[in-house]
């Protein structure tokens, strides 16, 4: 079975700064699919990014970019120029490819605070 | 176009009831996703269904049951409640398997359930 791991509980950062939000994963199979998810107070989780693990290339999506380890089995996120929109819990997410197992994994969510 | 709806927002109940959830997917979407989010324990991944048919279930028990309507809207039901029931309930949907199973969830903004 697949596992998620965000050792991060929480992360504060300036507004306008740099933050990278971490998250490892434990999977035998040699191609999946790996998400970030937003969950802001209204709770409605809401995609950030999603990363293909056949392709190479990071994922990039305006401030939002992530730093993708296959080998190290590394799917980190960072938000760059931090706005007060982007305080929520963010939640890594992993994905089978396979048929009849497309539930999402998750971790346990990290909890970012921007401090004004 | 309407994201995934969930209704009610919020339900309060007591031991030994019975409540159901509903969930619309977005316009198009055949798969139907839930998961529980209880405090301290992440989201726990529920029931997906595809085209009128449950494809896979978590690790719950069996009063933990559901169904989707020829119109792709699913119900979620849970029997005999207990006190650990209290959580979030998020619905999320998809395209279905035909489509690939790159296809991201989106999820609504969940239903609130306390057991007194």
């Amino acid at each position: 079975a697949q596992t998620v791991t965000q050792s991060q509980p929480e992360m504060s950062v300036q507004e306008a700064e740099t933050v990278t939000l971490s998250c490892t994963y434990d999977t035998s199979e040699s191609d999946y699919y790996l998400f970030w998810y937003k969950q802001p107070p209204s709770r409605q989780m809401i995609l950030v990014i999603r990363q293909e693990a056949y392709k190479q290339q990071n994922a990039t999506e305006n401030r939002f970019s992530v730093n993708f380890q296959k080998a190290a089995k590394s799917f980190s996120l960072k938000i760059s120029d931090s706005q007060l929109g982007d305080a929520a819990m963010y939640f890594c997410a992993y994905r089978s490819p396979n048929f009849g197992n497309e539930k999402l994994t998750f971790g346990t969510g990290t909890r970012l605070t921007i401090i004004p | 176009e309407a994201g995934v709806t969930q209704s009610p927002t919020h339900l309060i109940k007591t031991r030994g009831q019975q409540v159901t959830l509903r969930c619309s997917p977005i316009s198009g979407h055949t798969s139907v996703y839930w998961y529980q989010q209880a405090l301290g324990l992440g989201l726990q991944f529920l029931l997906w269904y595809d085209e009128g048919e449950e494809r896979n279930r978590g690790n719950f028990p069996p009063r933990f049951s559901g169904r989707q309507f020829p119109n792709y809207s699913s119900e979620l039901n849970v029997n005999a409640l207990e006190l650990e029931d209290s959580a979030l309930y998020l619905c999320a949907s998809s395209f279905g398997q035909g489509a690939g199973s790159n296809q991201p969830q989106h999820f609504g903004d969940g239903t609130r359930l306390s057991i007194l």
